[in-house]
């Protein structure tokens, strides 16, 4: 079935620092690729995503192209801040009733 | 817009009762419906996936009969645990979205289940 394997961390950077989370999938068909962030307490917020091979998801200065040679939909920003801090979700949306489902999760904690 | 409200954000019950959660599309109308259990270090687990009308369907290892999920309307999903028991406590999670297709899903905001 449909699966999606990320990093699991923790994750600790120093403000300014280059993040990567790396994720990958396993999936029948076409699935479309999701980064979702959650901060403490909360439900999860849509960071970006992607619909098809080669598509690159960004926002708030993170970017994730699909990579369908690879299945990876790696996660990543050049320079992080304090406020980055959260929980950082892969997911895919595909399958059997569409069924959208996450890798366990990456804690990321940025220190100033 | 797309927003999802969910209700209560936290509950405590006494162990061998029912406690219904309710999630709600303020916006939008949500033809699928998902709900998640959120286990500690964060593991977000698919229970179940609802269209609107129709049954919902478990994932594997999930008690149909422990968490009734109804999806009577296109703005309003409901997640019951009968009988709690402290096991149950946790983090539940909603979300929905507009369309039965590989579109993103929009999250509520969560509820925390403590069964004493």
């Amino acid at each position: 079935g449909n699966s999606v394997t990320q990093m699991e961390g923790p994750v600790t950077l120093s403000e300014e620092a280059f993040l990567t989370i790396n994720c990958t999938y396993t999936a029948t068909g076409y699935p479309s690729l999701f980064w979702y962030v959650q901060y403490p307490g909360e439900g999860l917020q849509l960071l970006l995503k992607a619909t098809k091979a080669d598509d690159k998801g960004s926002n708030k200065g993170f970017e994730a192209t699909y990579r369908k040679e690879t299945t990876s939909f790696h996660l990543e920003k050049g320079s992080v801040q304090v406020s980055d801090s959260a929980v950082y979700f892969c997911g895919q949306s595909g399958g059997s009733n569409y069924k959208l489902t996450f890798g366990k999760g990456t804690l990321l904690t940025v220190n100033p | 817009g797309a927003v999802v409200s969910q209700h209560p954000s936290w509950v405590i019950c006494k162990s061998g009762t029912s406690v219904k959660i309710e999630c709600r599309s303020l916006d939008f109308q949500a033809t699928t419906m998902f709900w998640y259990r959120q286990f500690p270090k964060q593991s977000l687990m698919l229970m179940a996936t609802s269209n609107e009308g129709s049954k919902a369907t478990y994932e594997q290892g999930v008690e149909k009969d422990k968490f009734l999920i109804n999806h009577a309307s296109l703005t309003l999903s409901t997640l019951t645990v009968t009988s709690a028991h402290p096991e149950d406590s946790s983090f539940y999670i909603c979300s929905a979205r507009q369309q039965r297709t590989n579109t993103e899903a929009f999250f509520g905001q969560g509820t925390r289940l403590t069964v004493v």
